[in-house]
């Protein structure tokens, strides 16, 4: 399969916790997308990476939130002192310049 | 700012019947347009797109929508419903600087036999 592909489906954590999420793009993808998407809720942007470069975040990203694409390759995500509010599907998606965004499957987290 | 509405939470259609799904933009300057569907735990995947040229695109699984300038939608219709049709649907704009995608709140469409 060479879609887009994230690890894991999905997690469960305590508050407090930190966890770390990874997409893999499709490889010849230059431009790697996360989206967070809340129960009846549109996917929301948080950031994008264009080959190893943080260009935009949102201000949804709060300083609890990193996200790093070192290579150019796959991301991680990770969130430090989780909260309920952070209880989302969290969605990945890669395209070649701005063209068509492929999604990846998403990472449910539940913070309990 | 750029923004899409999708002003229905649901829209419930009979098999073999016809389908709207409504949409409406706010943009400055030309509107890169897109329809995707989400079924149950699973992405997001693309239908179709409107970057300019013919209002009536075609997509997937005989998916259409309609680009109208004057009326700013972007509706996605199809002819003749299927069960299978049923899922959440998402209308988003594209932002031109960043690509990023801007999603509606997304329309549940529930297609019963």
């Amino acid at each position: 399969d060479t879609g887009v592909s994230q690890d894991p489906r999905h997690k469960i954590t305590k508050r407090g916790q930190n966890v770390t999420f990874r997409c893999d793009p499709i490889s010849e993808h230059n431009r790697l997308y996360w989206y967070r998407q809340t129960l009846g809720q549109g996917p929301e942007f948080l950031t994008y990476f264009q080959n190893e470069a943080q260009l935009e975040k949102s201000r949804l990203l709060s300083d609890r939130f990193s996200a790093e694409r070192p290579k150019g390759s796959f991301s991680t995500l990770e969130i430090q002192r989780t909260e309920q509010g952070d209880s989302a599907m969290y969605l990945c998606a890669s395209s070649l310049e701005a063209r068509k965004q492929f999604f990846g499957p998403g990472t449910r987290l539940t913070v309990l | 700012a750029q923004s899409v509405a999708q002003p229905e939470d649901q829209v419930n259609v009979a098999e073999g019947n016809p389908l709207t799904v409504k949409c409406t933009y706010s943009v400055s300057g030309n509107p890169y347009l897109f329809w995707y569907v989400q079924y149950p735990n699973r992405g997001l995947q693309f239908l179709l797109k409107y970057i300019t040229g013919d209002n009536l695109v075609k997509g997937s699984y005989g998916f259409e929508a309609e680009f109208n300038k004057s009326q700013t939608s972007f509706h996605l219709k199809k002819p003749s419903a299927l069960v299978s049709d049923s899922a959440l649907y998402f209308c988003a704009v594209r932002s031109s600087n960043t690509g990023k995608l801007i999603f509606g709140q997304g329309t549940t469409l529930q297609v019963k036999p």
